[in-house]
């Protein structure tokens, strides 16, 4: 079982701002990474080392993190925001690799 | 531009063996660590398997440990993944990613499904 819990579904009307959260014990110690994945296609890489963008993420995506919590914002939701999204650390041991149950965005 | 393309899923049966491969391009592929990461059907993803950049370390989930084997040849700019004692909750697409040794997975391909059923 995952060390990295997330909600298993948000809604976000369109334009509006979503928070998607990741918390487990190792985030005190390790950097989130965040993935996008429509259905159908391979993961993207949206956040990394906790908040930097790969060149081609938009903007309104930004990661942040406090105590055992990491967090992906979007703000300003669009349509084609509307995917499963992934955060991804290790777990507290430090010697696994793990990634979160997921969440389900829908855009209203 | 970087690509990633996997090859060698299939079908296989229980207790049997298969063999990915990752053709890599558009980046020094020495230079970067490479990664398993797999998808069971309607679930979520999962770090099988990781090899640094110049082979010298390994990474492999408990799932998967003893039965499983990452390789590179650096040389060929490929990747592979041995597989052994298959068993039906292998059953998954498997993602060849290329990325940071216990860090960032950047890139991703398209992945190879693996389905393992008698």
């Amino acid at each position: 079982s995952s060390e990295l819990t997330q909600d298993p579904a948000v809604s976000v009307a369109l334009g509006q701002t979503v928070r998607i959260t990741c918390q487990g014990d190792s985030l005190r110690i390790y950097f989130a990474t965040w993935y996008q994945q429509k259905p159908g296609q391979a993961p993207v890489l949206v956040i990394y080392d906790k908040y930097n963008r790969p060149s081609g993420i938009p903007a309104r995506f930004s990661g942040s993190s406090s105590g055992d919590t990491a967090s992906l914002t979007i703000t300003g939701a669009q349509a084609e925001d509307e995917a499963d999204y992934y955060c991804y650390s290790r777990d507290s041991s430090g010697n696994h690799l793990v990634f979160g149950t997921g969440t389900k965005v829908t855009v209203l | 531009e970087v690509q990633l393309v996997e090859s060698g899923g299939g079908l296989v049966q229980p207790g049997g063996s298969l063999r990915l491969s990752c053709s890599a391009s558009g980046f020094i592929f020495n230079t970067y660590s490479m990664h398993w990461v797999r998808q069971a059907p309607g679930k979520g993803l999962e770090c099988v398997s990781a090899i640094s950049n110049n082979g010298g370390a390994t990474y492999y989930a408990d799932s998967v440990k003893g039965r499983f084997t990452m390789s590179r040849d650096n040389s060929k700019n490929t990747a592979s993944l041995q597989m052994r004692s298959l068993r039906a909750e292998d059953t998954a697409v498997y993602y060849c990613v290329k990325g940071a040794w216990f860090g960032e997975l950047e890139s991703w391909g398209q992945g190879a499904l693996v389905t393992v059923s008698s």
